[in-house]
């Protein structure tokens, strides 16, 4: 049964710094990884999405990283600023049909970023 | 904004009541999702409609009934809850399901704002 697991569950940065969020999975034989952002009170917005066969992808001060033989993706943001202040989410979609494409998310990182 | 909609935001509920929660997609989606997200847990997927036909039940309760009226409608009735079911329940959309011909693994979810549910 796929899990993954993210890491840490709280993160506080003054405003500035280069971060990483970090997330793990125990099956490889995923489809795809996808970052999610959730603000207080609100739904996720998709902010990257990595197919298998990639190993990044960026978007503006967003890097995401994926290593799938070693169950890890890495999430950097550079220049933190007190809007990038949200929970990040991880989630990873198995391959296969059915309830096995289902995307299996982590508890999330909660990031607080101080001006 | 999303093209996703869900009412009410906030549900304050005893465990004798009923009430639905109502989710509704501006995509022309063609499938729809409920979640669950408690404190401290992953989101948890409850339910998933692919073209108004239900093909997953992650083993929920049946005091959680969900119906979907058509590909842009989604409720989730309830009735007689717990209060271990307050949670935030997140609705979410996409053009396919994974498997779908076509589709498979590509379809990106769009999710809605969530209804925080509160059980006394």
């Amino acid at each position: 049964k796929q899990e993954v697991t993210q890491i840490p569950a709280a993160l506080s940065v003054p405003e500035g710094e280069n971060l990483v969020l970090n997330c793990s999975f125990t099956d490889s034989a995923i489809y795809n990884l996808q970052w999610f952002r959730q603000d207080p009170g609100k739904g996720l917005t998709s902010l990257l999405l990595i197919q298998s066969s990639q190993r990044e992808q960026t978007s503006g001060r967003l890097n995401a990283s994926l290593d799938k033989s070693s169950g890890r993706s890495t999430l950097y943001i550079a220049a933190s600023q007190p809007g990038d202040s949200a929970t990040y989410l991880c989630a990873v979609r198995a391959r296969g049909g059915g309830s096995q494409g289902n995307l299996i998310f982590g508890k999330g990182t909660k990031l607080s970023v101080k001006p | 904004e999303t093209g996703v909609t869900q009412t009410p935001r906030h549900l304050v509920m005893g465990m004798t009541n009923k009430k639905s929660l109502k989710c509704e997609q501006h995509l022309g989606h063609n499938a729809m999702y409920w979640y669950k997200q408690s404190a401290k847990k992953p989101l948890e997927l409850m339910f998933v409609y692919n073209f108004k036909e239900q093909t997953e039940n992650n083993s929920v309760p049946s005091r959680f009934s969900p119906e979907c009226p058509n590909s842009s409608h989604l409720f989730l009735h309830l009735h007689t809850l717990q209060p271990e079911d307050s949670a935030l329940y997140l609705c979410a959309s996409s053009q396919g399901v994974p498997g779908a011909s076509g589709s498979l693994g590509a379809d990106t979810q769009y999710f809605g704002p969530g209804t925080r549910l509160t059980v006394l």
